[in-house]
């Protein structure tokens, strides 16, 4: 695709219920990243894969977080039994991968969840 | 943990006026990102700086990378609407992993026109 595609753009969801934000990644990008960005703050790092597995998981908040890669493109971000303060955007981005740290990372336009 | 701050918060600017925003980390960076968010929209990538005092131009801003790599900053010549954003500086530690960016909370800029 043209660029890094997220769904849904919205979800609206209620406390201990659980949600799935999905990410495509730009087609070829073997680096997919998961961020978390709260109002009037900048994104807060979750996991980074490289292909199918999870390279760096250290942002992940807990153990209601987790998420996929099964084939090395789409990525599925889950959250189990969800609190109030999970409520932000949820952005995905990608990158080729090829560059290492040098990499540009592509963002997609973020899903916003928000937990009544 | 590893911080990036960002300072200021907040710039309200006349047209035409310059703009700068300043990051600092409380660790040695390998590099440093910079990003621009629009209202409603996501990071888009400006630039990366990795050597120590690197200096680089795009048109109208101008990025450097501190003699320590702890500290960064953007600067924006005669600021123009199209420049109203927030911008993030986002740091790489050594030895960080390739996804692990950490974000400064960014520097919000309106532009009067």
């Amino acid at each position: 695709g043209a660029g890094v595609s997220q769904t849904p753009s919205n979800k609206v969801t209620e406390k201990g219920k659980y949600v799935e934000l999905r990410c495509d990644p730009i087609s070829g990008h073997t680096a997919l990243y998961w961020y978390r960005q709260s109002l009037g703050q900048g994104p807060e790092f979750l996991i980074y894969f490289q292909g199918t597995g999870a390279a760096d998981d250290s942002g992940l908040p807990n153990d209601r977080f987790f998420a996929v890669r099964p084939e090395g493109s789409v990525s599925t971000l889950k959250i189990q039994r969800t609190e109030r303060g999970d409520s932000a955007v949820y952005l995905c981005a990608s990158s080729s991968g090829a560059g290492g740290v040098a990499d540009t990372q592509y963002f997609g336009p973020g899903t916003r969840l928000t937990v009544l | 943990g590893q911080q990036v701050m960002q300072i200021p918060q907040y710039q309200h600017v006349q047209e035409g006026e310059d703009f700068t925003t300043y990051c600092n980390s409380s660790t040695t960076l390998s590099n440093i990102q910079w990003y621009k968010q629009r209202p409603g929209g996501h990071p888009v990538f400006l630039i990366q700086l990795v050597k120590s005092g690197e200096v680089k131009k795009q048109k109208r801003l101008t990025f450097q990378f501190g003699e320590a790599k702890k500290n960064s900053s953007l600067h924006i010549t005669a600021t123009q609407t199209t420049d109203v954003g927030t911008y993030f500086c986002a740091g790489r530690n050594y030895g960080g992993s390739q996804g692990n960016l950490i974000f400064g909370k960014g520097t919000k800029l309106s532009v009067k026109p």
